[in-house]
Parts: C-alpha cells; sequence; structure tokens
C-alpha cells in the first residue's frame, strides 16, 4: 500500500498527558499536511511543510501543538498538556509538490481525551 | 478568506434514485480548484475529482456528475442510481492557487442510501 499511512489509528489519553501521532506520506510528496476534523464539520488546516521546512500555521495550532518532518519525510504532530477540547480527528495529507493541488489523506487518528 | 457553504446537513434516499449535493463557495481570487472528497464511515477521505476556476465543462465519471457554474459560484455534485456504497459524507472544498495552497473544506453532507 502506497497511500499516506498514520499511526495510530486511535488515541485515548488522560488530560494533561502529551501524544505524539506519526504520519508517512505517499513517497515522493513534497508537501505534508496535517488537518484537525471534529465531528460534525469538516477537516481545518493546522500546519503545512514543504519538505522539512514548515510553511504555515494556522491560529488553530496553539503553543501546546508542535509539528516536525526532520528528514522531509515522515511527520510528527505532538499536543502537549492535552485538554478535552483537543478531541478530535487529526489528519495527514501529501501532495506531490507546490504545482500540485490534489491532496491525499490518511486514514486519520482518533484522539479521545478524557 | 475563502468560504465552502454545503447546506444540506444529511440526505436520505433510497437505492437507485438520483441525487444532487450542493456545493457553494466563496473566494476573492480568480484562480483556484475545486473538490469533492468522499469520506466512508471508516474514515479516510476519499478525493473524487478536482476543477479548475477556468473550466466551466461539466464532467461525467459512471455515475457521478459534477456541475460548476462560476455565474453562481456553485459545485455540485450528482450521484445517478445510487447504491447503498455511496453511504458516506461528502465534503466540498476549494484551494487559491496564490499564496500558501491549503484546502478549506465546507461541513459536507451526509448521504445515506437505502436499500
Amino acid at each position: 500500500d502506497t497511500g499516506v499511512s498514520q499511526d495510530p489509528r486511535h488515541k485515548i489519553t488522560k488530560r494533561g498527558q502529551n501524544v505524539t501521532f506519526r504520519c508517512d506520506p505517499i513517497s515522493e510528496h513534497n508537501r505534508l499536511y496535517w488537518y484537525r476534523q471534529t465531528l460534525g464539520q469538516g477537516p481545518e488546516f493546522l500546519t503545512y511543510f514543504q519538505n522539512e521546512a514548515q510553511l504555515e500555521k494556522s491560529r488553530l495550532l496553539s503553543d501546546r501543538f508542535s509539528a516536525e518532518r526532520p528528514k522531509g519525510s515522515f511527520s510528527t504532530l505532538e499536543i502537549q498538556r492535552t485538554e478535552q477540547g483537543d478531541s478530535a480527528m487529526y489528519l495527514c495529507a501529501s501532495s506531490l509538490n507546490s504545482n500540485s493541488y490534489e491532496q491525499y489523506f490518511g486514514p486519520g487518528t482518533r484522539l479521545t481525551v478524557t | 478568506a475563502q468560504k465552502v457553504t454545503q447546506a444540506q446537513t444529511e440526505i436520505s434516499v433510497v437505492e437507485k434514485e438520483d441525487v444532487t449535493l450542493d456545493c457553494v463557495y466563496e473566494t476573492r481570487d480568480t484562480t483556484y480548484y475545486l473538490f469533492w472528497y468522499k469520506q466512508p464511515p471508516s474514515g479516510e477521505l476519499v478525493f473524487l475529482i478536482r476543477r479548475n476556476s477556468f473550466d466551466e465543462q461539466n464532467e461525467i465519471s459512471g455515475r457521478y456528475s459534477w456541475n460548476f457554474q462560476k455565474s453562481t459560484s456553485s459545485f455540485n455534485f450528482t450521484i445517478t442510481a445510487s447504491q447503498v456504497v455511496d453511504s458516506a459524507v461528502y465534503f466540498c472544498a476549494l484551494i487559491i492557487t496564490a499564496g500558501y495552497s491549503t484546502l478549506t473544506f465546507g461541513k459536507g453532507t451526509m448521504l445515506l442510501v437505502s436499500p
């Protein structure tokens, strides 16, 4: 399977704990995006990378959130001191390059903060 | 700022009925792309179609067809002879080509097709 993969698929954590999600984009895709989706809503943009450079961050990405893509391949999204409001589906997508506007999504990581 | 509106929250049809999902968008940019994605219960967003703002030609792919009308800022999606497997949430999305390339999604329309 050469699609976008995400790990874990589900994560249950207690409020205040830190969590980290991983995303592996489609091979050779330069751009990688993170979105958050809450129940009944469409995905909302969080941040994106061009290779290893983080080019844009949404206002939704508070100081407790940090994302990295150290070698321009996989990416991690970390949430520190989780809050119940962080409960959502976290989606990762990738696209070939800056001229390719089709984004291909992974299966998502569903986070539940208790 | 961009905005995508999908006024239909949920649509229920019986198998073999035709159904149209509405999408209205707002942008001040003249160059943009419109998309439709399907999100089945498994959660993964599946890309269906991309349409360039300069190409208003309608498109048909099997039972799916799309009607893009710039005059009304709409990009509607029709499923002909719906099937149970079409049950999913469908999202319309917009991306402008200037600046950073991030998708703006609508809230989605849940389609329930019953046998």
